[in-house]
């Protein structure tokens, strides 16, 4: 079976400070990890996704996230937050092999900035 | 305008009675998902279509239905054996079923029944 774990229900950080978002994973074979954002009473929006190669992945927003194998970790980061970036931020993983292709979605993390 | 279209965006029923919430996509998609959404519990799967005419059960599939009779629609029926279905309910499509393709979420349906 596969799973997303992220640690903190809420991370608050002050705009201009760099913010992360902690994402862990376990699946069988090769995983596919995405990061999608999720403004209040709005659907999930894509950020970004890691499929193979480079280890650092930029996506929308500003976003970038950094695949580490060793840590099965997929952390979701930005040097400078915005307001704006506030919103709800859930990690998910699938896998065409071993695993499901369909995702399996973490808990989300509340990013909170303040201004 | 490409994208995925719910409808409601909210709906109030009372129990025992049966609700059909609306999804629609014009991407093309082959593959459309429907999930729940609960306060600090993510995402749970409750069906899911690779094809038309094709769906297959969940994570949480006990007193929904679907139907997948068009490429474009993927319609869910809350049953009223649905023992606590109050909730956000959102859709979401893909290309294809191959994992590596992001998905694409439509505004989402707040049920609410008393």
């Amino acid at each position: 079976a596969q799973s997303v774990a992220q640690p903190e229900d809420q991370v608050n950080v002050a705009e201009g400070n760099p913010l992360t978002v902690k994402c862990t994973y376990s699946v069988s074979g090769n995983p596919y990890l995405f990061w999608y954002v999720q403004y209040p009473n709005r659907g999930l929006q894509f950020l970004l996704k890691y499929i193979t190669g480079d280890n650092l992945v930029k996506g929308s927003y500003g976003f970038e996230a950094e695949f580490n194998k060793s840590q099965t970790s997929f952390h979701l980061k930005k040097p400078s937050a915005l307001v704006s970036d506030s919103a709800l931020y859930f990690c998910a993983v699938s896998t065409s092999s071993g695993g499901s292709y369909i995702p399996t979605f973490g808990r989300g993390t509340s990013l909170i900035v303040h201004p | 305008d490409g994208g995925i279209t719910q409808s409601p965006k909210y709906l109030f029923r009372k129990e025992g009675q049966n609700v059909t919430l609306s999804c629609e996509q014009n991407l093309n998609h082959d593959a459309m998902y429907w999930y729940r959404q609960d306060p600090g519990q993510g995402l749970r799967l409750i069906y899911y279509s690779q094809i038309v005419n094709d769906f297959q059960k969940g994570d949480i599939a006990e007193g929904y239905s679907v139907s997948r009779e068009k490429k474009e629609s993927f319609p869910l029926t809350v049953t009223s054996a649905q023992k606590n279905p109050t909730a956000f309910y959102l859709c979401a499509s893909s290309i294809s079923m191959g994992g590596f393709y992001e998905q694409y979420f439509g505004p989402g349906t707040r049920l609410t029944v008393t």
